[in-house]
């Protein structure tokens, strides 16, 4: 399930199913979106990225949604595996893609 | 070579140290770029440099000071901090210009703590 107080909203799934993390992000103005995964002790690490003039992209078992509409930004995870526990976080760009905003995050627990 | 280093790992200092942050790359980016990383936060862009020129400041206190010598080499200079600067510190780069591939790659990142 997924809960959200003082501490980082969690996503807690078992091993081989799908998962889903959302992000709302924060400017309209913004045309190129991040996601990284942060494991713990470690600095973010790419995933995958997705322009403003495409609305899906795939990866290896990943797949991004953006919906510009609502500024709404998902990231599909599929077969999640117990090495997929991370933080994850989207990011958006400004200022010619050099100034990265980064959204609250979310860990993903993902139990064998 | 696709990775960004950075040293030390960890650092503890007093209020009155000076101490410098170092990180490095040899992917041939042009941009490079200091955060800061509190316990459960995102990351929080400090300093962007591009063709080692300072190019963003987030309004950053001047108790910390960045430095680019070369294209491969990002220093931050640490002097009079205080102990609500501790935190995890941030390297990346990436090519100027942005997408297709306008990633950034980080570091590992150095654990400041500061008493």
């Amino acid at each position: 399930g997924e809960s959200v107080g003082l501490h980082l909203p969690t996503l807690s799934v078992q091993e081989g199913d799908n998962s889903i993390i959302n992000c709302a992000y924060s400017n309209s103005a913004s045309d190129y979106f991040i996601w990284y995964k942060q494991e713990s002790g470690k600095g973010p690490q790419f995933i995958i990225d997705i322009r403003s003039n495409m609305d899906k992209r795939q990866g290896q078992r990943v797949t991004v949604l953006l919906n510009k509409t609502v500024k709404h930004l998902s990231l599909q995870i599929a077969a999640t595996q117990p090495g997929d526990s991370a933080v994850y976080f989207c990011a958006e760009t400004t200022k010619g893609f050099q100034k990265l905003v980064f959204g609250t995050g979310t860990r993903l627990l993902v139990s064998p | 070579d696709t990775e960004v280093t950075q040293t030390p790992k960890h650092l503890v200092m007093g209020m009155t140290n000076k101490k410098s942050l170092k990180c490095e790359q040899h992917m041939g980016h042009r941009a490079m770029y200091w955060y800061k990383q509190k316990a459960k936060k995102p990351p929080e862009l400090m300093f962007v440099y591009s063709y080692e020129k300072l190019s963003i400041n987030e309004s950053v206190p001047s108790r910390f000071s960045p430095e680019c010598p070369n294209s491969s080499l990002l220093n931050l200079h640490l002097h009079a901090l205080q102990p609500e600067d501790s935190a995890l510190y941030l390297c990346a780069s990436s090519q100027e210009g942005g997408p297709p591939r306008g990633e950034q790659f980080f570091g590992p990142g150095t654990r400041l703590t500061v008493l």
